[in-house]
């Protein structure tokens, strides 16, 4: 089994400033790592994801997360954000190879940028 | 591509009525679909797990004569929320999934029940 967790619940930051969301996951095997941005009353839109390769992946709208296999964590940062980032994200797992593709999902992180 | 609608997108009914929720991939055969529901400033919980053709898998502690789910076809899955009541007043998702596994997310359909 697996599970995530996000240990902020909300982060607020000032527009431009940079920002990371932390994400932490323990499981016995191997996994695939996800961050999913929802906008009010909208369903999920996915922003990056790890499955392999290089430990450094770039996704939509500026973002990025870096896969730390020995600290496992999967946070999310970006160097500069915009008002419209103002949104909940989510950081979510699946088993790796041949292990099906159900995902946990962490409890959230409410991302607030203020002018 | 990629594109899984939901109908509808809000929805007030009646305690004791029963209501019918449609997830559609629009553009890709969904061989897997997956039912969340979210309350409010909460993560997702997922509900059951369906295969075109056969039965759903349900999580536990979910009512499967509650939350009947039907995928009929590879691009059509319905969550039928039977006698609800005020406590089945949720965000409901729904995401799908084709030949690459990775799971495609409708808007959601906001329930409330009265």
């Amino acid at each position: 089994a697996q599970s995530v967790t996000q240990l902020d619940s909300q982060v607020p930051v000032f527009e431009e400033a940079p920002v990371e969301l932390r994400c932490n996951y323990s499981s016995s095997v191997s996994v695939y790592l996800f961050w999913y941005v929802q906008y009010p009353n909208q369903g999920l839109q996915l922003l990056l994801k790890y499955l392999s390769g290089s430990t450094l992946v770039k996704g939509i709208n500026g973002f990025e997360a870096e896969f730390n296999k020995s600290q496992t964590s999967f946070h999310l940062r970006k160097p500069s954000v915009h008002i419209s980032d103002t949104a909940e994200y989510f950081c979510a797992v699946t088993p790796g190879v041949g292990g099906g593709n159900k995902l946990t999902f962490g409890t959230g992180t409410q991302l607030k940028v203020e002018l | 591509g990629a594109v899984v609608s939901q109908h509808p997108s809000r929805v007030i009914c009646k305690s004791g009525t029963s209501v019918k929720i449609e997830c559609r991939s629009l553009d890709f055969q969904a061989t897997t679909m997956f039912w969340y529901r979210q309350f409010p400033k909460q993560s997702l919980m997922l509900m059951a797990t369906s295969n075109e053709g056969s039965k759903a898998t349900y999580e536990q502690g979910v009512e499967k004569d509650k939350f009947l789910i039907n995928h009929a076809s590879l691009t059509l899955s319905t969550l039928t929320v039977t006698s609800a009541h005020p406590e089945d007043s949720s965000f409901y998702i729904c995401s799908a999934s084709g030949t690459n596994n990775e799971q495609f997310f409708g808007p959601g359909t906001r329930l409330t029940v009265l």
